[in-house]
Order: C-alpha cells, then structure tokens, then sequence
C-alpha cells in the first residue's frame, strides 16, 4: 500500500519568507508526527498529533512554527518569517496505534528546506 | 545532556566482521526502546524493538539493560548493505501521548 507522502521534496526559500509543508500519513494511522534532521544531527521533535486530542507542541522551536492535521488525515506544517536556521529536513512519520504502542513510525521521505 | 547518547563513529569494519554499538539513556521512565536504521539521505526506518529478555533477529541481537540504562545493538558477518546510520530511539509517555527520542545515531561502514 502506500507510504507516508511528503511534498515538497525540496523548497528553497528566501530568509523572511513563510513555507507550507505537507505530509499525507498512511491510511487509518491516528498519530502523526512531524521531526525535522539537520546536516549530521539526529531527528529532533517537533510536534505530535494522536487522534482528536489536543497536539502536543513541545518539540517545536519558537512561535513562527505551527502545524494542523484537518479531519485526522493530512497535516501541514508552517514555518513562519523564515530563518536560515530552519534549514534542515523535515520528516513526517505516521503510526497505527496510539499512546505507549506508538513506537513503529513510518516515515515520509522529508522535504528539504534551504533558506536563503 | 543529551537524553540519548549514542557514539556517531564512524565504525569502519571489514565484511563478515562482528560490530556491536551502544547507547546509553538518561530518563530512568522510558518504556519502550528499538533501533532504527537510516541509510544516507533517506528516512529512518524501524529495525528492532528491543527488550528486556534481549531478542535476535537473523545477525541482529539487541539488549537491554535498565538498571545501567544501556542498549546494545550487535550485528554479525556484517554485509556491505549494512552500512548505514544505526539510531538508537526510546519511547516514553503516558496512555494518551508519548513521543519517540531519537539518538544521534552511530554510522557504519563496511568494506569489502
């Protein structure tokens, strides 16, 4: 079947600009999480949606950061005024079961955002 | 300190040879652990859970030692297609949420 989407796969963007990411999870998963990776650093969290309950925003950096997943399905993540800081790749993963058994992800394959 | 602590290597090793990585953890309540393998330039993708009983997986053997709060990863007669980034991960959370922490992961290459 098929996998975890991500578009686009690549952005480049000028400092100050706003970008749109979007991620389309496998079907019926009901978490989502969005990690972004920097050149030669691990993944780094950044939110996380389970089903109808309120996200859990701790990952993300600052408040030019924002993310939504509309109908429990696709999610976009925003990143507002952009700095050359953001540049990394953002991944996406998505998981069939919920809470403590929510450990086998499957991710997306990125969008790499350059910024200016 | 880094929640999770893994060494980045690299490891150069030759084929058919044994390499064992290690990862060390620092929240005493993490639940779940597993090993994750990401090959250059694409996403990661889960290898093992591991446990407490340590499991195997054909050249693959995982542990798990909490009183340390120490994961280990051994792969045996390693193949060329082994090289790759080895991350270590740790769940915790409550019923409701919880979240994945990914190490920084451990490269290996091996060369015929």
């Amino acid at each position: 079947g098929a996998g975890v989407s991500q578009s686009p796969s690549n952005k480049v963007t000028e400092k100050g600009k706003d970008v749109e990411l979007r991620c389309d999870p496998i079907s019926g998963h009901t978490a989502l999480y969005w990690y972004r990776q920097s050149l030669g650093q691990g993944l780094e969290f950044l939110i996380y949606f389970q089903g109808n309950s309120a996200p859990d925003k701790s990952g993300l950096p600052s408040d030019r950061f924002s993310a939504e997943r509309t109908g429990g399905s696709v999610s976009t993540l925003t990143i507002q005024r952009t700095q050359q800081e953001d540049s990394a790749v953002y991944l996406c993963a998505s998981s069939p079961r919920s809470g403590g058994l929510a450990h086998e992800q499957y991710f997306g394959p990125g969008t790499r955002l350059t910024v200016t | 300190r880094k929640e999770v602590e893994q060494d980045p290597g690299p490891f150069n090793v030759p084929e058919g040879a044994t390499v064992a990585f290690n990862c060390t953890y620092s929240n005493s309540a993490s639940q779940s652990f597993f090993w994750y393998r990401q090959d250059c330039r694409k996403e990661p993708k889960l290898l093992m859970s591991v446990y407490s009983s340590g499991n195997e997986d054909g050249r693959f053997t995982a542990q798990l030692n909490r009183a340390s709060q120490y994961i280990s990863l051994l792969i045996r007669d390693s193949k060329l297609s082994d090289s790759a980034t080895y991350l270590c991960v740790v769940f915790h959370g409550s019923s409701n949420t919880g979240k994945l922490i990914f190490g920084q992961g451990t490269t290996l290459q091996v060369k015929p």
